[in-house]
C-alpha cells in the first residue's frame, strides 16, 4: 500500500493556460475524489468517482473543469483557461467502506499558482 | 445549504486536553469525521461516529450527538506533535461528498 500518489506537486503556470493533474489512488480502493482547499478553508468537494462512473459533481466545478477516471483506476484533472481564483491546493482521496464509515485517505496535494 | 462550526483557535500546553467542538446544519447526516492537517501536509483521517456516543482511539477520543447536531474530538495528553489543524466532516452518505468546516487551529506550547 503506498498511498495516494498525486504529481505534479507543485505547478505555476500562466493566467489563461491549461493544467492537468494525474492522481493514482490506493489500489484496492474503488472510490476516488477530489478537493480543493484554500488557505484557513478546509477541503471543498470537487467530484467523487465509484469505479470509472463520475457519479457526482459540485456546483464549484465550473466548465473549465474536468475529471476523468478513465479505466477506474487512476483520474485526471483538467483545468482549462486558469484564472488567478484557481490557486489552491487540489487534494486527491480514495476510500473503502468500513468499519469506520466512509474513511478517505487523501493524497499529499498537489499545488496550483495562477500568476 | 450546509454548514459546519468549530472554533478557529485553541492554545493548550503539553500534557493537557483538548476538546475541540464542531456543530453542523446538513442536509443529509450519515456521520462526523475528524480530520488532522499538519502546515504543509495533507488532511489524514482520525476518528469516526456513526452512532450517538464516544469512539476512543488511543489518545484521541470523538463524541457524536445527532440530536444536538454535535460532535466533539478530545485530545488527552497533548504533545508538541499535536500541533496542527483539526477538521470536523460531515458524511452524507456512506460514500460520495463529504463538508468540511473550516478547521481548528491547534497550538500545543511546552
Amino acid at each position: 500500500d503506498t498511498g495516494v500518489s498525486q504529481n505534479p506537486r507543485h505547478k505555476i503556470t500562466k493566467r489563461g493556460q491549461n493544467v492537468t493533474f494525474r492522481c493514482d489512488p490506493i489500489s484496492e480502493h474503488n472510490r476516488l475524489y477530489w478537493y480543493r482547499q484554500t488557505l484557513g478553508q478546509g477541503p471543498e468537494f470537487l467530484t467523487y468517482f465509484q469505479n470509472e462512473a463520475q457519479l457526482e459533481k459540485s456546483r464549484l466545478l465550473s466548465d473549465r473543469f474536468s475529471a476523468e477516471r478513465p479505466k477506474g483506476s487512476f483520474s485526471t484533472l483538467e483545468i482549462q483557461r486558469t484564472e488567478q481564483g484557481d490557486s489552491a491546493m487540489y487534494l486527491c482521496a480514495s476510500s473503502s467502506f468500513g468499519k469506520s464509515g466512509n474513511t478517505i485517505y487523501f493524497g499529499e496535494g498537489s499545488w496550483l499558482t495562477v500568476v | 445549504g450546509q454548514s459546519l462550526e468549530q472554533p478557529s483557535e485553541v492554545t493548550a500546553v503539553e500534557g493537557a486536553i483538548v476538546q475541540i467542538n464542531c456543530t453542523y446544519q446538513t442536509s443529509g447526516f450519515y456521520g462526523l469525521s475528524w480530520y488532522q492537517q499538519h502546515d504543509g501536509g495533507a488532511p489524514t483521517f482520525l476518528s469516526y461516529n456513526g452512532l450517538d456516543g464516544l469512539e476512543e482511539t488511543g489518545r484521541f477520543s470523538s463524541f457524536l450527538s445527532r440530536s444536538d447536531s454535535y460532535g466533539y474530538l478530545l485530545l488527552q495528553e497533548l504533545q508538541m506533535k499535536d500541533s496542527a489543524s483539526y477538521f470536523c466532516a460531515v458524511d452524507h452518505t456512506n460514500a460520495g461528498k463529504s463538508t468540511f468546516g473550516d478547521g481548528t487551529t491547534l497550538t500545543v506550547k511546552p
